[in-house]
């Protein structure tokens, strides 16, 4: 039982170049979402998606894109990466309900030069 | 919109006691914390849903009043393995998503 999984770990891009950031789980959660860490700011919610086929847009969804074919996987892409975007990225998965607490995954370390 | 946590951070020794507090403008159906230490993703702690509950997990627990849109989390004799950064999550939303919003953060330092 792998739990949530986030590749890569590590990423650096330039300024324009686009990117994928994959995230998967093996609990059959129905709730998924991408959050973003920078110092000071806590955890801030980019998108996140209820069920296969439903996604919606949280705190900070400008720049990125996301979709949900499958139960199990919910990537987050980059259009064109700015500096801004450096960052620590999490995916997180729950049961869909406010009495299932959320399941993290290692985060990836993204900067862009 | 994002809760408000304080303080932001603490220093304390081991043994000592410390109160995080987290706080909405808006009504919160259920508070999430979680800790995370540095370069690790954050773990579950406890979940505390509307009706004023006060849960417990060792020497820590926490509180949550719906009407004052707040909650607050209690360390007691801390031990060193407390340091880290502690978030609250709020479910603000009736629909029961799941969906959270977390605050900015509170660093606890514990030492010798």
């Amino acid at each position: 039982n792998a739990g949530v999984t986030q590749t890569p770990k590590f990423q650096v891009l330039k300024t324009g170049q686009s990117m994928t950031l994959q995230c998967a789980q093996d609990m059959n959660h129905e709730y998924m979402s991408w959050y973003r860490q920078d110092p000071g700011m806590g955890l801030r919610l980019i998108h996140y998606s209820v069920g296969a086929g439903i996604t919606d847009q949280g705190e900070v969804p400008n720049g990125y894109n996301v979709s949900r074919s499958t139960t199990e996987d919910f990537p987050l892409r980059l259009l064109s990466a700015a500096p801004s975007q450096t960052s620590v990225y999490f995916c997180a998965s729950g049961q869909g309900r406010n009495n299932s607490p959320l399941h993290f995954g290692n985060g990836t370390r993204l900067t862009v030069t | 919109q994002q809760p408000v946590q304080s303080p932001q951070a603490v220093i304390l020794r081991e043994g000592e006691d410390a109160v995080i507090n987290c706080s909405s403008s808006k009504a919160l159906y259920s508070v999430h914390w979680y800790r995370q230490k540095h370069g690790e993703a954050p773990i579950f702690l406890m979940i505390l849903l509307k009706g004023g509950e006060q849960k417990g997990h060792d020497k820590i627990s926490a509180s949550f009043n719906e009407k004052k849109q707040q909650s607050s989390l209690y360390l007691t004799a801390s031990q060193l393995s407390y340091s880290g950064t502690y978030f609250c999550g709020t479910d603000q939303s009736s629909s029961n998503t799941g969906k959270l919003i977390f605050g900015q953060g509170t660093t606890l330092q514990v030492k010798p």
